[in-house]
């Protein structure tokens, strides 16, 4: 998993703080994946994006949480007036044009704390 | 019936021993079974995984057993190592080109003593 970069690793915000998560994928992969992990629970996904497209959103919280995969640059997690119940490590997935199950690498995460 | 159950939420085995670790799900679209092993601080790492078709897939000391009428799977760690102490995921999905979301089970974390 080490070719899915993700930054930052570790981001504190103070609640009502926007937090940034960025995500970029493998090279050659053109499907990104978020996730969230809170503690000592599983991982819950969030959304799915191709290049300018958001495929799948079904986990994605209503309000506050957006995400985008430009053309150009990394993926973005947004989170916007963060609350306490936000603080989670958010994973990011990618995978190539062709999808093959057993190719989704993950990253490392980024740890988002909020005081 | 998108979940993924798992147990045990813990697991204490000694060096050398087996580790056993169950999931079950409800979804019978879920063609796809991949256990993760993550690390503390780092993401989740594809360890081995299985379809329906087979009933068991074994990869080095990592085993795969798939009971596909009673919806469930489980992990065997044969001659387990203090480098096997980890958290482990198992997790299902459908495996439709354009949307392999994965469902996860909450984790069982691992821990080999001398």
């Amino acid at each position: 998993n080490a070719g899915v970069m993700q930054n930052p690793r570790h981001l504190v915000r103070r609640r009502g703080q926007e937090a940034r998560l960025r995500c970029s994928p493998m090279k050659g992969h053109s499907h990104v994946y978020w996730y969230r992990q809170l503690p000592e629970e599983g991982l819950k996904f969030m959304v799915y994006l191709q290049k300018e497209n958001i495929i799948d959103e079904s986990g994605m919280p209503k309000e506050r949480f957006s995400a985008e995969f430009p053309k150009e640059g990394p993926s973005i997690l947004r989170i916007q007036q963060v609350v306490r119940g936000d603080s989670a490590a958010y994973f990011c997935a990618s995978s190539p044009l062709a999808v093959k199950l057993d190719t989704i690498y993950f990253g490392e995460g980024s740890w988002l704390t909020v005081v | 019936q998108q979940q993924v159950k798992q147990s045990p939420q813990s697991l204490i085995v000694q060096k050398g021993g087996i580790s056993i670790i169950n999931c079950a799900y409800e979804n019978t679209a879920f063609d796809y079974f991949p256990w993760y092993q993550q690390f503390p601080g780092k993401g989740p790492a594809l360890l081995i995984a299985i379809r329906p078709d087979v009933s068991e897939k074994k990869e080095g000391r990592f085993t795969i057993s798939f009971n596909k009428s009673a919806k469930q799977f489980s992990l065997h760690i044969m001659d387990s190592q203090p480098g096997d102490s980890a958290t482990y995921f198992c997790a299902a999905s459908r495996s439709n080109f354009g949307n392999e979301k994965l469902t996860f089970g909450t984790g069982t974390r691992l821990t080999i003593i001398p």
